[in-house]
Protein backbone atom coordinates (compact mmCIF):
# COMPACT_ATOMS: atom_id res chain seq x y z
CA UNK A 1 0.00 0.00 0.00
CA UNK A 2 1.39 3.88 -1.06
CA UNK A 3 1.28 5.28 1.86
CA UNK A 4 2.90 8.64 3.86
CA UNK A 5 2.90 8.22 7.65
CA UNK A 6 3.63 11.71 9.74
CA UNK A 7 4.90 12.22 13.11
CA UNK A 8 2.52 12.81 16.35
CA UNK A 9 1.09 16.08 16.99
CA UNK A 10 3.44 18.57 19.11
CA UNK A 11 2.84 21.28 21.44
CA UNK A 12 5.35 23.83 22.07
CA UNK A 13 6.28 27.63 23.11
CA UNK A 14 6.98 30.91 21.05
CA UNK A 15 10.85 30.15 20.48
CA UNK A 16 11.26 26.42 20.09
CA UNK A 17 12.56 24.43 17.51
CA UNK A 18 10.34 21.47 15.45
CA UNK A 19 11.11 19.23 13.61
CA UNK A 20 7.99 16.70 12.18
CA UNK A 21 8.57 14.02 9.36
CA UNK A 22 6.93 12.43 6.82
CA UNK A 23 7.92 8.84 6.06
CA UNK A 24 6.75 7.31 2.27
CA UNK A 25 5.81 3.49 1.79
CA UNK A 26 4.69 1.16 -0.89
CA UNK A 27 6.77 3.20 -3.95
CA UNK A 28 10.18 3.83 -5.12
CA UNK A 29 9.94 7.29 -2.57
CA UNK A 30 13.00 8.99 -4.18
CA UNK A 31 11.51 9.43 -7.36
CA UNK A 32 8.24 11.25 -6.24
CA UNK A 33 8.41 15.54 -4.67
CA UNK A 34 6.84 15.46 -1.79
CA UNK A 35 5.05 19.04 -0.61
CA UNK A 36 4.45 20.11 2.60
CA UNK A 37 0.88 22.24 2.67
CA UNK A 38 -0.62 23.84 6.02
CA UNK A 39 -4.31 24.33 7.26
CA UNK A 40 -5.47 26.86 9.43
CA UNK A 41 -8.98 26.92 9.96
CA UNK A 42 -10.45 30.08 8.21
CA UNK A 43 -7.74 30.02 5.88
CA UNK A 44 -7.86 27.11 3.62
CA UNK A 45 -4.80 25.10 2.68
CA UNK A 46 -1.43 26.85 2.03
CA UNK A 47 1.57 25.35 0.16
CA UNK A 48 4.66 25.84 1.77
CA UNK A 49 6.95 23.73 -0.28
CA UNK A 50 8.53 20.84 -2.02
CA UNK A 51 11.69 18.69 -1.49
CA UNK A 52 12.95 15.85 -4.17
CA UNK A 53 14.14 12.98 -2.02
CA UNK A 54 16.82 12.18 -4.55
CA UNK A 55 19.15 14.96 -4.22
CA UNK A 56 16.97 16.98 -1.54
CA UNK A 57 16.44 20.12 -4.14
CA UNK A 58 14.45 22.29 -2.07
CA UNK A 59 11.76 24.59 -2.99
CA UNK A 60 9.32 27.17 -0.87
CA UNK A 61 6.18 29.57 -1.29
CA UNK A 62 7.43 33.14 -0.95
CA UNK A 63 5.41 33.42 1.98
CA UNK A 64 7.51 30.63 3.72
CA UNK A 65 10.66 31.28 2.49
CA UNK A 66 13.37 31.92 5.91
CA UNK A 67 10.35 30.68 7.93
CA UNK A 68 10.97 26.86 7.71
CA UNK A 69 12.98 24.67 6.51
CA UNK A 70 12.28 21.42 4.12
CA UNK A 71 14.34 18.56 3.78
CA UNK A 72 14.41 14.83 2.71
CA UNK A 73 17.14 11.80 4.25
CA UNK A 74 16.88 9.44 1.05
CA UNK A 75 18.24 6.57 3.09
CA UNK A 76 15.00 6.66 5.57
CA UNK A 77 12.63 7.42 3.03
CA UNK A 78 11.70 10.49 4.88
CA UNK A 79 11.29 14.45 4.47
CA UNK A 80 10.93 16.97 6.93
CA UNK A 81 9.82 19.90 8.01
CA UNK A 82 11.38 22.05 10.66
CA UNK A 83 11.33 25.09 12.23
CA UNK A 84 14.30 27.06 14.83
CA UNK A 85 11.96 29.85 16.11
CA UNK A 86 8.20 29.26 16.19
CA UNK A 87 5.65 32.11 16.12
CA UNK A 88 1.93 31.35 17.42
CA UNK A 89 1.04 31.81 13.97
CA UNK A 90 2.56 29.04 13.21
CA UNK A 91 -0.26 26.82 14.69
CA UNK A 92 -1.93 24.62 12.59
CA UNK A 93 -2.25 21.13 10.73
CA UNK A 94 0.64 20.29 8.46
CA UNK A 95 0.64 17.63 5.60
CA UNK A 96 2.80 16.11 3.35
CA UNK A 97 1.60 14.65 0.28
CA UNK A 98 3.29 12.97 -2.93
CA UNK A 99 3.28 15.19 -5.67
CA UNK A 100 1.88 13.18 -9.03
CA UNK A 101 3.96 12.78 -12.33
CA UNK A 102 3.06 15.17 -14.91
CA UNK A 103 0.36 12.96 -16.45
CA UNK A 104 -1.13 13.23 -12.99
CA UNK A 105 -1.29 16.90 -13.38
CA UNK A 106 1.49 17.52 -10.26
CA UNK A 107 -1.39 16.51 -8.30
CA UNK A 108 -1.26 15.30 -4.75
CA UNK A 109 -2.12 11.90 -5.14
CA UNK A 110 -0.98 10.84 -1.50
CA UNK A 111 -1.34 12.40 1.78
CA UNK A 112 -0.04 11.54 4.80
CA UNK A 113 -2.72 11.79 8.01
CA UNK A 114 -1.65 15.23 9.16
CA UNK A 115 0.69 16.30 12.18
CA UNK A 116 -1.08 19.25 14.56
CA UNK A 117 1.59 21.51 15.47
CA UNK A 118 0.12 23.85 18.48
CA UNK A 119 2.52 26.81 19.74
CA UNK A 120 1.39 28.94 22.77
CA UNK A 121 3.26 30.26 25.51
CA UNK B 1 0.29 33.98 -6.28
CA UNK B 2 -2.79 33.14 -8.71
CA UNK B 3 -6.01 33.53 -7.08
CA UNK B 4 -8.48 30.54 -6.86
CA UNK B 5 -12.11 31.23 -5.69
CA UNK B 6 -14.56 29.08 -5.34
CA UNK B 7 -18.30 29.16 -5.02
CA UNK B 8 -20.89 29.11 -3.18
CA UNK B 9 -18.49 28.81 0.60
CA UNK B 10 -21.15 26.20 1.61
CA UNK B 11 -24.37 24.58 0.47
CA UNK B 12 -26.61 21.82 1.98
CA UNK B 13 -28.74 19.47 -0.56
CA UNK B 14 -31.21 16.22 -0.60
CA UNK B 15 -29.74 12.57 -1.24
CA UNK B 16 -29.97 12.56 -5.01
CA UNK B 17 -29.51 16.03 -5.96
CA UNK B 18 -27.21 17.32 -8.47
CA UNK B 19 -24.80 19.63 -6.88
CA UNK B 20 -22.09 22.30 -8.73
CA UNK B 21 -19.45 23.89 -7.47
CA UNK B 22 -17.34 26.58 -9.17
CA UNK B 23 -13.85 27.63 -9.23
CA UNK B 24 -12.71 31.23 -10.64
CA UNK B 25 -8.74 31.62 -11.12
CA UNK B 26 -7.13 35.08 -11.48
CA UNK B 27 -5.27 34.16 -14.55
CA UNK B 28 -5.62 31.30 -16.94
CA UNK B 29 -4.23 28.19 -15.66
CA UNK B 30 -5.14 26.25 -18.84
CA UNK B 31 -6.11 22.38 -17.34
CA UNK B 32 -4.20 22.64 -14.26
CA UNK B 33 -6.95 22.28 -12.06
CA UNK B 34 -7.18 19.77 -9.54
CA UNK B 35 -9.98 18.61 -6.74
CA UNK B 36 -9.82 17.31 -3.30
CA UNK B 37 -12.23 16.08 -0.75
CA UNK B 38 -11.74 16.31 2.66
CA UNK B 39 -13.78 14.59 5.26
CA UNK B 40 -13.44 16.25 8.94
CA UNK B 41 -10.48 15.41 10.64
CA UNK B 42 -9.07 14.21 7.46
CA UNK B 43 -6.44 14.94 4.83
CA UNK B 44 -7.70 15.84 1.67
CA UNK B 45 -8.18 12.91 -0.68
CA UNK B 46 -7.70 13.88 -4.47
CA UNK B 47 -10.87 12.93 -6.70
CA UNK B 48 -10.42 14.73 -10.05
CA UNK B 49 -6.92 16.12 -11.81
CA UNK B 50 -6.72 18.19 -15.35
CA UNK B 51 -9.21 19.54 -14.67
CA UNK B 52 -12.00 16.51 -15.90
CA UNK B 53 -10.51 13.73 -15.43
CA UNK B 54 -11.13 10.71 -11.96
CA UNK B 55 -8.30 9.75 -10.01
CA UNK B 56 -8.81 5.84 -9.81
CA UNK B 57 -11.54 4.62 -7.35
CA UNK B 58 -13.73 7.72 -7.59
CA UNK B 59 -17.19 7.33 -8.11
CA UNK B 60 -18.52 8.41 -12.09
CA UNK B 61 -21.11 10.43 -10.32
CA UNK B 62 -18.77 13.31 -9.77
CA UNK B 63 -17.18 14.94 -13.01
CA UNK B 64 -15.69 18.38 -13.62
CA UNK B 65 -14.91 20.64 -16.75
CA UNK B 66 -13.54 23.81 -17.66
CA UNK B 67 -10.27 25.63 -18.87
CA UNK B 68 -8.75 28.41 -18.57
CA UNK B 69 -9.64 30.39 -15.70
CA UNK B 70 -13.35 29.07 -15.10
CA UNK B 71 -13.78 25.83 -13.77
CA UNK B 72 -16.73 23.23 -12.01
CA UNK B 73 -16.83 20.10 -9.92
CA UNK B 74 -20.77 18.72 -10.03
CA UNK B 75 -22.07 15.51 -7.86
CA UNK B 76 -24.34 14.31 -9.96
CA UNK B 77 -26.86 12.89 -7.91
CA UNK B 78 -25.51 13.43 -4.05
CA UNK B 79 -25.33 10.44 -1.99
CA UNK B 80 -24.73 10.86 1.98
CA UNK B 81 -21.10 9.71 2.15
CA UNK B 82 -20.48 13.10 -0.19
CA UNK B 83 -20.33 15.26 2.36
CA UNK B 84 -17.40 17.28 3.53
CA UNK B 85 -15.15 20.40 2.13
CA UNK B 86 -14.04 20.65 -1.70
CA UNK B 87 -10.70 22.39 -2.51
CA UNK B 88 -9.41 23.03 -6.43
CA UNK B 89 -6.23 23.75 -6.59
CA UNK B 90 -4.30 24.89 -9.11
CA UNK B 91 -1.02 23.50 -10.66
CA UNK B 92 0.06 25.75 -13.00
CA UNK B 93 1.63 28.60 -11.19
CA UNK B 94 4.14 28.89 -8.92
CA UNK B 95 3.46 28.45 -5.92
CA UNK B 96 0.65 26.15 -6.71
CA UNK B 97 -2.92 27.46 -4.81
CA UNK B 98 -6.06 26.06 -3.59
CA UNK B 99 -9.41 27.80 -3.01
CA UNK B 100 -10.87 28.35 -0.06
CA UNK B 101 -13.06 25.56 -0.12
CA UNK B 102 -16.55 24.29 -0.04
CA UNK B 103 -18.50 22.89 2.49
CA UNK B 104 -20.74 20.30 1.22
CA UNK B 105 -23.91 19.33 4.06
CA UNK B 106 -26.05 16.54 2.91
CA UNK B 107 -29.53 16.94 4.16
Amino acid sequence: EVQLVQSGAEVKKPGNSLKISCKGSGYNFISYWIVWVRQVPGKGLEWIGIVYPADSDARYSPSFQGQVTISADRSTDTAYLQWSNLKASDTGIYYCARRARPAINYALDVWGQGTTVTVSS
Amino acid sequence: DIQMTQSPSSLSASVGDRVTITCRASQSVARYLNWYQQKPGKAPDLLIYAASNLQNGVPSRFSGSGSGTDFSLTISGLQPEDFGTYFCQQSSGAPPTFGQGTKVEVK
